[in-house]
């Protein structure tokens, strides 16, 4: 089975360009989740989905980010206008949630590296 | 508030020893506890996890942890380390919803 695809994986852009990050879940999964690694402040959460729908974006640091789930295979990670300090692996990840329990398992893609001059 | 520290930036061991990487938690229910290790340029993958039950849990790839309440600790051991086990392990401390806290990773470096 195909696990979370994320693409690209690799971008480099110039500061005020417009960023958009992919990432398809894995099929049958109903919670999905967009984390940012960095050096300085490790692995966070920016947003999560379940059912398609972000349940919690406390941790998106600015405006500048948006994200969306238009159907349950599908979702973006958007950046504008993005800075140096954006400058991350952004990881998807999705996970099952079986009814009444939280099965735990976060499945994570590769990550998308993004370099921004 | 809800933390995990893992105080070890750096382990290096020789193949054949043995491993414990350590994880410490703050969290203010029952926590789910979880070891998730990293290669380079991959994303995590999850070595195991603890929900309740018995304190001592296996995971993949000949890796276990004990969950010690009193201590507050999770940590990750195994007997004998592979030079393939080299790689950054996180862990990671969560409850009923997926609002995951992860540790700031430890890299762990086999010699041959």
């Amino acid at each position: 089975d195909a696990g979370v695809i994320q693409s690209p994986r690799h971008e480099v852009t110039e500061m005020g360009q417009e960023v958009t990050l992919r990432c398809k879940p894995i099929s049958g999964h109903d919670y999905l989740f967009w984390y940012r690694q960095t050096m300085m402040r490790g692995l966070e959460l920016l947003i999560y989905f379940n059912n398609n729908v972000p349940i919690d974006d406390s941790g998106m640091p600015e405006d500048r980010f948006s994200a969306k789930m238009p159907n349950a295979s599908f979702s973006t990670l958007k950046i504008q206008p993005s800075e140096p300090r954006d400058s991350a692996v952004y990881f998807c990840a999705s996970s099952f949630h079986q009814t009444g329990s939280n099965t735990g398992e976060l499945f994570f893609g590769e990550g998308s590296r993004l370099t921004v001059l | 508030a809800q933390s995990v520290t893992q105080p070890d930036i750096h382990i290096t061991v020789s193949e054949g020893a043995s491993l414990e990487l350590r994880c410490n938690y703050s969290y203010g229910a029952t926590p789910y506890l979880f070891w998730y290790v990293q290669s380079p340029g991959q994303g995590l993958q999850l070595l195991l996890k603890y929900f309740s039950g018995d304190t001592l849990v296996q995971g993949i790839k000949g890796f276990e942890a004990e969950f010690k309440r009193s201590q507050s600790s999770f940590n990750l051991r195994k007997p004998s380390v592979h030079w393939s086990d080299a790689a950054e392990y996180f862990c990671a401390v969560g409850g009923r919803t997926y609002k995951y806290i992860f540790g700031t990773g430890t890299r762990l470096k086999v010699l041959a």
